[in-house]
């Protein structure tokens, strides 16, 4: 049962192209997240949200911009995309921080040729 | 450097066998979550462990926790096919965020008819 919604599943790109990937979720969450996963399957948080506000910015290159409309949404735009941008990225949510389940999207797959 | 992480990259076994899955961690923590990932999937939470707790079930998985060696074991009873998927211990983040959950690099476990 998928509550986390994200646009689009697959996103094809070359080198310097900007683009942004939309997440949702119906869950009432007060946290979003955005987690990059690698052709590894290595999970690495980039963003925290909670209630419109940034919480975590990891030391994700400034291309990475994540924008909040409201606490039911959080997009992720990267402004001239890099050949190691390529991979998965995942939005989740959570009730409050990360001592609670988060719920994951199903991820927008990235490919820069 | 990863704050938890599995213990084995792979593991593979048949139908109806028993399975377990390990992770350390190098942190105080509060809580200690698995997390399952099946291919063209988000992550789905299993099990969230405290670290007042020291053993966690939820149908045929029971998760362990043992603080003073800090680490964690999940294992999987009557394995199907269904179970083979990437899993993850994930932890608590530390160093003044309450909003991070750090991931393990994941154990493939492939069950086989």
């Amino acid at each position: 049962e998928t509550a986390v919604f994200q646009t689009p599943n697959y996103h094809v790109t070359q080198v310097g192209n900007e683009v942004s990937f939309n997440c949702k979720q119906t869950l009432g969450h007060d946290t979003m997240y955005w987690y990059k996963q690698d052709s590894k399957k290595l999970l690495k948080i980039m963003f925290s949200y909670n209630n419109k506000q940034l919480i975590v910015n990891e030391t994700v290159p400034r291309r990475f911009s994540p924008q909040s409309s409201d606490k039911a949404h959080l997009n992720l735009r990267i402004k001239s995309v890099e050949p190691e941008d390529s991979a998965v990225y995942l939005c989740a949510s959570s009730y409050t921080g990360f001592h609670e389940r988060l719920f994951f999207g199903h991820g927008t797959k990235l490919s820069v040729l | 450097s990863q704050l938890a992480e599995e213990n084995s990259w792979a593991l593979s076994v048949h139908e109806g066998e028993s399975v377990t899955v390990n992770c350390s961690y190098k942190t105080s923590i509060t809580a200690l979550q698995w997390y399952r990932q099946k291919s063209g999937k988000g992550p789905a939470q299993l099990i969230l462990i405290r670290s007042n707790e020291r053993e966690k079930r939820n149908g045929r998985l029971r998760a362990t926790l043992d603080t003073s060696s800090q680490s964690s074991s999940l294992s999987i009873t009557a394995t199907r096919c269904e179970d083979t998927a990437v899993y993850f211990c994930a932890t608590d983040g530390v160093g003044g965020s309450n909003y991070k959950l750090t991931f393990g690099k994941g154990t493939l476990l492939t069950v086989t008819p």
